[in-house]
């Protein structure tokens, strides 16, 4: 059974804080994906990953960070949290296969932020 | 400029009674349409791709159709326990690395 875990469910920082979300999959996945979801905007990506150590800026990259050491990990990093950075966090992996046939995205639980 | 649009943003049905959810999209050079479920609190759960248009997929009350300018997810005699908000989302031709753009969303609610 396919598995995208992350972290934490819930969260509560105070502004300033530095804050490491993780997420793990079991799939031998190459892309991953990190997405903020808030109510009448939908899901907005963030930061993405198709290879270790590679990174490309989604929609909203500003305010966050990312890391990838690990095939199975992807890290986002809030440098300094803010009050507008509450909000549902969600990981999501996907496979490629073939030459540019990206195939559906999995995705976690969700963590839940509050930045207080 | 590359868009998904979903619609009603949301839909109140009795129990059996049969609708469709509406996606419309605007993207260059499609490479696929996903439908996901999410229930509240939780992670989108993967339904179906649709690749070209013509193509349907069904699973249990659902089938998704595909047309070049939208999709279409069909539920027939639909169950409280299909409650769920519907996302589609887009995976445009110029995309890289599986950049794709999601809908907003139809909440869905079935009344016993």
């Amino acid at each position: 059974d396919v598995k995208v875990t992350q972290s934490s469910r819930y969260l509560v920082k105070r502004t300033g804080e530095k804050v490491f979300l993780e997420c793990v999959q079991d799939m031998d996945h190459e892309n991953m994906f990190w997405y903020r979801q808030d109510p009448g905007l939908g899901l907005r990506l963030i930061y993405f990953s198709y290879d270790v150590k590679m990174k490309e800026k989604g929609d909203i990259p500003e305010g966050y960070s990312v890391s990838r050491e690990k095939k199975e990990r992807f890290s986002l990093i809030l440098e300094s949290a803010s009050t507008n950075q509450t909000s549902m966090y969600l990981c999501a992996s996907s496979s490629t296969s073939g030459i540019d046939h990206y195939n559906e995205q999995f995705f976690g639980p969700g963590t839940r932020l509050t930045v207080l | 400029e590359d868009q998904v649009t979903q619609s009603p943003e949301a839909l109140r049905l009795q129990e059996g009674e049969s609708s469709s959810l509406n996606c419309s999209y605007t993207v260059s050079g499609l490479r696929g349409l996903f439908w996901y479920r999410q229930d509240p609190g939780k992670g989108p759960e993967f339904l179906f791709t649709l690749y070209s248009a013509g193509e349907e997929k069904e699973k249990e009350r659902l089938k998704a159709t595909l047309t070049k300018k939208e999709s279409f997810l069909h539920i027939t005699a639909p169950k409280p326990e299909d409650s769920a908000t519907y996302l589609c989302a887009a995976h445009p031709g110029y995309s890289s690395a599986s950049k794709i753009i999601f809908g907003s969303g139809t909440r869905l609610s079935i009344r016993p």
